[in-house]
């Protein structure tokens, strides 16, 4: 059982818009600390896709954005491509377990 | 341009131990902490804690205390996981992954190597 909770799975059509949320508790996100996302095409390694709650690497495209309000986090994607697929993650540090934690991650399908 | 890169997959029996390297360029490598990531097969992803490369000294997540060793060489710029008594249950892909942030509360992870998968069966 992931500190962070994500819902399993989210789906979405071409050109749609789509959030995936991430929600912790008051010693992880509603402590006030940073949440981070990244996202894991299949048989690949995590790439950071979103840091300190909505800031974006260079490179990410802009249809990756990210917010953070309370307890929890979210991470929308707007115009759905089919590259997209792929599992999203949220991290955040929690103070009760003195460590970086993972949510359980999400699987968004491109219908 | 930044780079990790670990060592190949490993088959191993229980009780037998495995060490996974990950190697850096392209940055100075004593200027990054560097975390560790477990991913068990279809499963989400675990931090097993962390090594200032710096100093050399580790920091393990609750789960991972005991059997599992971070260590470093930094003449070669390249950071270790070394797990021993191993166990069917630790069959999965592990990741090393450059910390970026100041402190570890508002950390996260900018460049990852491309995983070593270990496999524990008799």
């Amino acid at each position: 059982q992931s500190v962070l909770t994500q819902p399993p799975s989210v789906s979405g059509a071409p050109g749609q818009r789509v959030t995936i949320s991430c929600t912790g508790s008051s010693s992880n996100i509603g402590a006030g600390y940073d949440v981070h996302w990244y996202q894991q095409l299949p048989g690949t390694a995590p790439q950071l896709l979103i840091c300190r709650n909505n800031n974006r690497p260079s490179g990410v495209p802009d249809r990756f954005s990210g917010s953070k309000s309370g307890t929890s986090a979210s991470l929308a994607i707007t115009g759905l491509q089919a590259e997209d697929e792929a599992d999203y993650y949220c991290q955040s540090y929690d103070s009760s377990l003195s460590g970086s934690v993972f949510g359980g991650g999400t699987k968004l399908t491109v219908l | 341009q930044v780079q990790l890169v670990q060592s190949g997959s490993e088959l191993k029996k229980p009780g037998a131990s495995v060490k996974v390297s990950c190697k850096a360029s392209g940055y100075t490598f004593t200027g990054y902490t560097m975390y560790w990531v477990r991913q068990a097969p279809g499963q989400g992803l675990e931090c097993m804690g962390w090594i200032n490369t710096n100093t050399g000294n580790p920091t393990y997540a609750q789960d991972f205390t005991g059997r599992f060793v971070f260590s470093l060489d930094t003449s070669v710029n390249t950071a270790y996981l070394q797990i021993s008594s191993l166990k069917a249950e630790d069959t999965a892909v592990y990741y090393c992954a450059r910390r970026r942030g100041t402190t570890k509360t508002e950390a996260y992870s900018d460049y990852w190597g491309q995983g070593t998968l270990v496999t524990v069966s008799s």
